[in-house]
């Protein structure tokens, strides 16, 4: 199976700071890859797919791009609004795997 | 406007069973491929299975496999998870998606416990 190893799973950051999370796929996935957001009881969010994509309605200060089997979500400028937790996902072959997750929150 | 709406989860006893439902508007159901999808209480998602547009082929996590059945109707747009033996583990929030993980239900509750 491929593991995809996520970090930080906690992210402290202020309002306007610029926030990397980082997945490492442990075989090659190709673009295979996918972001998304879930906030507290609600559903996860397709945020980016294709590695570098961003998903319909998906505010420009997200980006996703891929070095290796290194792959980033950015996020330019943080927003109060962008406090949730994100989590990878390697869709090239079943069974699909997540990353564990990252909290990205209020410092 | 695609909606999926998941049903049937709720309390049940390690060994018991239990039949998940996603019901999908707003798309041609028949045309793609579905998921399902849990979570369990504080941790991250964690895929279960999966189902071609026609049902012909399925594919599941190595926990669930000879316990959980993937299954649909496309006649009526319904994505079902059949869950039997269930143990604790399996406790989660089940959500459905469809093949691309770009539409998600709300999620349903299962809680295994006696």
């Amino acid at each position: 199976d491929i593991q995809m190893t996520q970090s930080p799973s906690s992210l402290p950051a202020s309002l306007g700071d610029r926030v990397t999370i980082t997945c490492r796929a442990s075989q090659d996935i190709g673009n295979y890859l996918r972001w998304f957001q879930q906030k507290p009881g609600k559903s996860p969010r397709l945020m980016i797919y294709g590695a570098t994509n961003l998903a319909a309605g998906v505010p420009s200060r997200f980006s996703g791009s891929r070095s290796g089997s290194d792959y980033s979500l950015t996020i330019s400028s943080l927003e109060s609004e962008d406090m949730a937790d994100y989590y990878c996902l390697q869709s090239k072959e079943s069974p699909w795997t997540f990353g564990g997750g990252t909290k990205l929150e209020l410092k | 406007e695609v909606q999926l709406v998941e049903s049937g989860g709720g309390l049940v006893q390690p060994g018991r069973s239990l039949k998940l439902s996603c019901a999908a508007s707003g798309f041609t159901f028949s045309n793609y491929g579905m998921h399902w999808i849990r979570q369990a209480p504080t941790k991250g998602l964690e895929w279960v299975a999966s189902i071609s547009p026609s049902g012909g082929s399925t594919y599941y996590r190595d926990s669930v496999k000879g316990r959980f059945t993937i299954s649909r109707d496309n006649a009526k747009s319904t994505l079902y998870l059949q869950m039997d033996s269930l143990r604790s583990e399996d406790t989660a929030t089940y959500y459905c998606a469809t093949i691309l993980f770009d539409y998600w239900g709300q999620g349903v509750m299962v809680t295994v416990s006696s």
